[in-house]
């Protein structure tokens, strides 16, 4: 099994912050590697798919970036509305999660 | 509306059964794969279950094999999980989610509370 990583666990971060999330994968998952918002009491939502393709009607102020390994989800300026927990998870094989990093309000 | 509704979640006891349903609307769901995905309280999201657009391909997490039963009927837009041999760590939220190829889940139902609890 592919084993996904996420760092950091947990961050405090103010409005407008530029925001950055890393995600690693055991072994190397092309750029098969998807990004999720959830809110507390609420389904994830779709923020980027295939490492860096942003879904429609996400903001753009979400950014996806990596391969192989690797990857990075980027917010330029963190809204209040963008307090949540980020998930990301590779679809190379049987699809995994990471374990989550939580953004809160500084 | 593009929408998922799951239910049939409840309590039940160590041992036990239930049968989650997933009822999808506006769009063609035949059309789609679609998976199971939990999360235990407090806890990170789990992928359960994968089907095939006509139910020929099925996947199962390590985790629930040969305990759970993932189904789809197409006439009825309808998804299910038939879980058996219930366990204190089946205790989760259960949602299904549409997939869209490759395997990323765009369209999320608002999920169903499972208690396996005496």
């Amino acid at each position: 099994d592919i084993q996904m990583t996420q760092s950091p666990s947990s961050l405090s971060a103010s409005v407008g912050d530029r925001v950055t999330i890393t995600c690693r994968a055991s072994q190397s998952i092309s750029s098969y590697l998807n990004w999720y918002q959830q809110k507390p009491g609420k389904a994830p939502k779709l923020l980027i798919y295939a490492a860096s393709s942003l879904q429609s009607g996400v903001p753009s102020r979400f950014s996806g970036s990596g391969s192989g390994t690797d990857f990075t989800l980027t917010i330029s300026s963190l809204q209040p509305e963008d307090f949540a927990t980020y998930y990301c998870q590779q679809s190379y094989s049987t699809p995994g999660f990471g374990p989550g990093t939580k953004v809160d309000i500084k | 509306e593009v929408q998922l509704v799951e239910s049939g979640g409840g309590l039940v006891q160590p041992g036990g059964s239930l049968r989650l349903s997933c009822a999808a609307s506006g769009f063609t769901f035949s059309s789609y794969e679609m998976n199971w995905v939990r999360q235990a309280p407090g806890k990170g999201l789990e992928w359960v279950s994968y089907i095939s657009s006509s139910g020929s391909t099925i996947y199962y997490a390590d985790s629930v094999k040969g305990r759970f039963t993932i189904s789809r009927d197409n006439a009825k837009n309808s998804l299910y999980l038939q879980m058996n041999s219930l366990r204190a760590e089946d205790t989760a939220v259960y949602y299904c989610a549409r997939d869209s190829p490759p395997r990323y889940f765009d369209l999320w139902g608002r999920g169903t509370l499972v208690t396996v609890s005496s």
